[in-house]
């Protein structure tokens, strides 16, 4: 199993610009989410998904969108970057909430100048 | 408002036994407690997760008082390769999962 993989590994955007950061999972997980981590304000939950086609907003969900037409799938959209975007995104899945250990991917650094 | 604190950072020496403890006063009553440890340029790693009393692993103890207000995580004996960032994450009100900032680990020879 590859476990959860996320592409691209870095990425440089201007403002104003848009782009998706890709998620897969290859363990049938139900539980996907991406958080995006900051110096000093360890992860913050952006959007999770509990199953294909069910989507919700996490802590800091403003500027982007999320779609789940497959459980291996959870692309996250920038819609227009901004500089504050700047940070280190994770992706996790897990077989549900709360009880279950999450696997994270390995990131995506993004920077927006 | 949910919120879980933990310190900044902690040094501490190869063989001593490490306690490292996070603050969440609005626990939901059905919410798990879920430590995981990063190393740089990783995603974070579950070490343990409990909901009340003791728990432990090969790895590593979790102690949650009755109140489940905090816990402590604890590392037996560790070495230089436990060096790395260690994270809480608490579930409030079932999806509104929220880490906290993370302690800095520093193990020194």
């Amino acid at each position: 199993n590859a476990g959860v993989t996320q592409t691209p590994k870095f990425q440089v955007l201007k403002t104003g610009q848009s782009m998706t950061l890709q998620c897969a999972q290859d363990m049938n997980h139900e539980y996907m989410s991406w958080y995006r981590q900051d110096p000093g304000m360890g992860l913050r939950l952006i959007h999770y998904s509990v199953g294909a086609g069910i989507t919700d907003q996490g802590e800091v969900p403003n500027g982007y969108n999320v779609s789940r037409s497959t459980t291996e799938d959870f692309p996250l959209r920038l819609l227009s970057a901004a500089p504050s975007q700047t940070s280190v995104y994770f992706c996790a899945s897990s077989p549900g909430i709360g009880r279950y250990e999450q696997y994270f991917g390995p990131g995506t650094r993004l920077t927006v100048t | 408002l949910a919120k879980t604190t933990q310190p900044i950072s902690m040094d501490s020496y190869e063989g001593q036994e490490v306690n490292i403890t996070c603050s969440h006063n609005n626990i939901a009553t059905n919410d798990y407690i879920t430590w995981y440890q990063q190393f740089p340029s990783q995603g974070p790693r579950f070490i343990i997760q409990g909901y009340k009393t003791k728990v432990t692993n090969e790895v590593a103890s979790l102690f949650i008082p009755a109140d489940r207000k905090s816990s402590t995580l604890s590392l037996p004996r560790v070495s230089l390769s436990d060096t790395a960032v260690y994270y809480c994450l608490v579930g409030y009100n079932n999806n509104d999962m929220r880490f906290g900032a993370g302690t800095r680990l520093t193990v020194k020879p």
